[in-house]
């Protein structure tokens, strides 16, 4: 395994068109999260899936996102009607909790390279 | 809910010099920390983290930085720059239970200058 996979890598779109992205982690991490990062910020969260199941929603995920993990496996994040302020790199990162030898059970979360939207 | 505060924007540094990167957070429980880089048009990459135990965390490339409670701060610091250092740096928080989502900071440009 590689690590986290997305694609596309890059996607521009005129606005109000619907884009979809995909991303494959790593193959034992049962934890996704979806981030979005807008140009001079940092990511900020947008939802999270433990094995098949979306546990939490960031208040920045309108009606018009939705994100699917359908078999626990690969995510896909769709955007409908796009606008311009959609504009931003989207990150995918995968974990999976563990109980370390100092009884952590943090590990660390894997980022993709990401998918750059551009809504023109 | 957690916050975290990163100063300086943008940071140039000669090459071979030293270089310390600010961050602080704000909490209402224990967090754990993490600072992470990103090269252009690239992801994020782990560069280290504080879970427990030394308040002096190393990590890769030969940074390191220092978990400093009663200051909520987690500075990064590195001896001696070198130009493959340029890059974006962001800190992170998450909590210790839950989903563990990450908080970033809005980020450190590091230029090293030749």
């Amino acid at each position: 395994d590689t690590g986290v996979s997305q694609n596309p890598r890059h996607k521009i779109t005129k606005r109000g068109q619907n884009v979809t992205f995909r991303c494959d982690p790593i193959s034992e991490h049962n934890r996704l999260y979806w981030y979005r990062q807008t140009l001079g910020q940092g990511p900020e969260f947008l939802t999270y899936f433990q094995n098949e199941a979306q546990l939490e929603k960031s208040r920045l995920l309108s009606d018009r996102f939705s994100a699917e993990r359908p078999k626990g496996s690969f995510s896909t994040l769709e955007i409908q009607r796009t606008e311009q302020g959609d504009s931003a790199m989207y990150l995918c990162a995968s974990r999976s909790p563990h109980l370390g030898g100092t009884g952590d059970t943090n590990t660390e979360a894997f980022f993709g390279q990401g998918t750059r939207l551009t809504v023109v | 809910a957690q916050s975290v505060t990163q100063l300086d924007s943008q940071v140039p540094v000669f090459e071979e010099a030293p270089v310390e990167l600010r961050c602080n957070y704000s909490s209402s429980v224990s967090v754990y920390l993490f600072w992470y880089v990103q090269y252009p048009n690239q992801g994020l990459q782990l560069l280290l983290k504080y879970l427990s135990g030394s308040t002096l965390v190393k990590g890769i490339n030969g940074f390191e930085a220092e978990f400093n409670k009663s200051q909520t701060s987690f500075h990064l610091r590195k001896p001696s720059v070198h130009i493959s250092d340029t890059a974006e740096y962001f800190c992170a928080v998450s909590d210790w239970a839950g989903n563990e989502k990450l908080t970033f900071g809005t980020g450190t440009r590091l230029t090293i200058i030749p």
